[in-house]
């Protein structure tokens, strides 16, 4: 799987859009970019994936660059339950995910 | 709405002494999967399942066996506990294993090896 690179850590204003980039430039064609995210003391939470497209749910919104070497994933109106470790996965038709450090997020009233 | 469920969500071993950790999800996925998470580190994936009875070795199998009788469970056993194996563990499923099917979580089992 391609590696990827995230910022160590961010901080947001509660109710204003989290921006979270991701840098994977050695990404293959067949590779999906996925994000997760683990709050304190839980398991992965699943937030969106895509391959070229951008996406969009109920979560967040996920804009992939056009050549796919790096991606964003925005939570539209962060709230202080948003705080966590964000993951960003380049992933293959492989069993594993590669989790990374992530970036950690703290939202701020 | 349970999903991955995993039990206990705490337990303190002795060296030496034997435990499995349990797993079932109500999803009806076929591909089940076991990772470890030391602290302040990514996962690491131990065993995979991909049906009933069917299971392969991940990337640190060593010190676990994992059996899949049912579609539903999916336990993980350490035999032999070593302080090494002191770690978050977390289950996961998956409808199939291909790369456009998000992997599910349970909440994880935290073991400590004493």
């Amino acid at each position: 799987d391609a590696k990827t690179t995230q910022p160590p850590s961010m901080d947001c204003a509660e109710g204003r859009a989290a921006n979270l980039p991701c840098n994977h430039s050695t990404i293959s064609g067949n590779e999906y970019v996925y994000w997760y995210r683990q709050i304190h003391s839980q398991g992965p939470q699943y937030i969106i994936h895509g391959l070229k497209n951008n996406e969009t749910n109920e979560m967040a919104s996920l804009i992939i660059t056009e050549d796919r070497k790096s991606s964003t994933l925005i939570l539209p109106h962060a709230t202080l339950r948003d705080t966590a470790v964000y993951y960003c996965i380049v992933r293959s038709n492989d069993y594993k995910l590669s989790f990374g450090a992530g970036t950690t997020v703290t939202v701020r009233a | 709405n349970a999903g991955v469920t995993q039990t206990p969500k705490f337990r303190i071993l002795k060296i030496g002494q034997s435990m499995t950790l349990q797993c079932t999800q109500d999803m009806n996925h076929n591909y089940m999967y076991w990772y470890r998470q030391d602290p302040g580190m990514g996962l690491k994936l131990i065993y995979y399942s991909v049906g009933a009875g069917i299971t392969d070795k991940g990337e640190v199998p060593n010190g676990y066996n994992v059996s899949r009788s049912t579609t539903e469970d999916f336990p993980l056993r350490l035999e032999l506990a070593a302080p090494s194996q002191t770690s978050v563990y977390f289950c996961a499923s998956s409808p199939i294993g291909a790369a456009n099917q998000p992997q599910h979580f349970g909440d994880g089992t935290r073991l400590s090896i004493l």
